[in-house]
């Protein structure tokens, strides 16, 4: 089992619908949990980081970490083309090692 | 946000040369620094973790003595590609760990550097 996993996608949705982007882990006791951003040929961009159970709010981006079903999922409203991107979901469990997911390619259809 | 910045961007060399990219955290200190590569249309591979003042560990496959990483302050880290083959071609990125209160820790990742090699 992979410590970090995504649906690969590709996930379309039109422009102005809600995209959701779900990941699951398998260390229980993982503290740590972020959502990257990357564009074709360009590197990871941090976009959100959540700790605690419940939702986080910044802009059009929500992330939600369910610590009890091990799933942190990311909501993007609003969805524009400019969202059109892979976005890596990543985790950091108490040893202090960081795992990534393989991405969600997402597209926003004008 | 934290910035990390790579150099140079972009490389084209020759068969056997060698070459070294240069990881910087700029505006922060790292004890841990990471590099990655990347495939066209595949995943990030951990190739190895950096930490300031000892030797990298390196990720199962990843040959040590092919792929030279030096960690020689909080804010920079080098990987040098030793006699580089085409096959080496690839987009290399680093990412500078961010250490926060309470166990925040978070990477940054630099722009990436991407190798051809002829």
């Amino acid at each position: 089992q992979k410590e970090v996993e995504q649906n690969s996608g590709p996930l379309s949705v039109p422009e102005g619908a809600i995209a959701s982007l779900n990941c699951t882990y398998s260390d229980r006791v993982s503290q740590s949990f972020f959502w990257y951003r990357q564009y074709s040929g360009k590197s990871p961009e941090l976009i959100m980081s959540i700790y605690s159970n419940g939702d986080k709010e910044d802009g059009r981006f929500t992330a939600q970490l369910n610590k009890a079903s091990q799933y942190v999922s990311l909501l993007i409203r609003d969805s524009q083309p400019s969202d059109s991107a892979t976005y890596l979901c990543a985790v950091k469990n108490t040893g202090n090692q960081f795992y990534f997911g393989t991405g969600t390619s997402l597209t926003v259809i004008p | 946000g934290a910035v990390v910045s790579q150099h140079p961007s972009r490389v084209i060399c020759k068969s056997g040369t060698s070459v070294k990219i240069e990881c910087r955290s700029l505006d922060f200190q790292a004890t841990t620094m990471f590099w990655y590569r990347q495939f066209p249309k595949q995943s990030l591979m951990l190739m190895a973790t950096s930490n300031e003042g000892s030797k990298a560990t390196y990720e199962q496959g990843v040959e040590k003595d092919k792929f030279l990483i030096n960690h020689a302050s909080l804010t920079l880290s080098t990987l040098t590609v030793t006699s580089a083959h085409p096959e080496d071609s690839s987009f290399y990125i680093c990412s500078a760990k961010s250490s926060g209160a309470q166990g925040t820790d978070t990477q940054y990742f630099g722009p990436g550097t991407r190798l051809t090699v002829l």
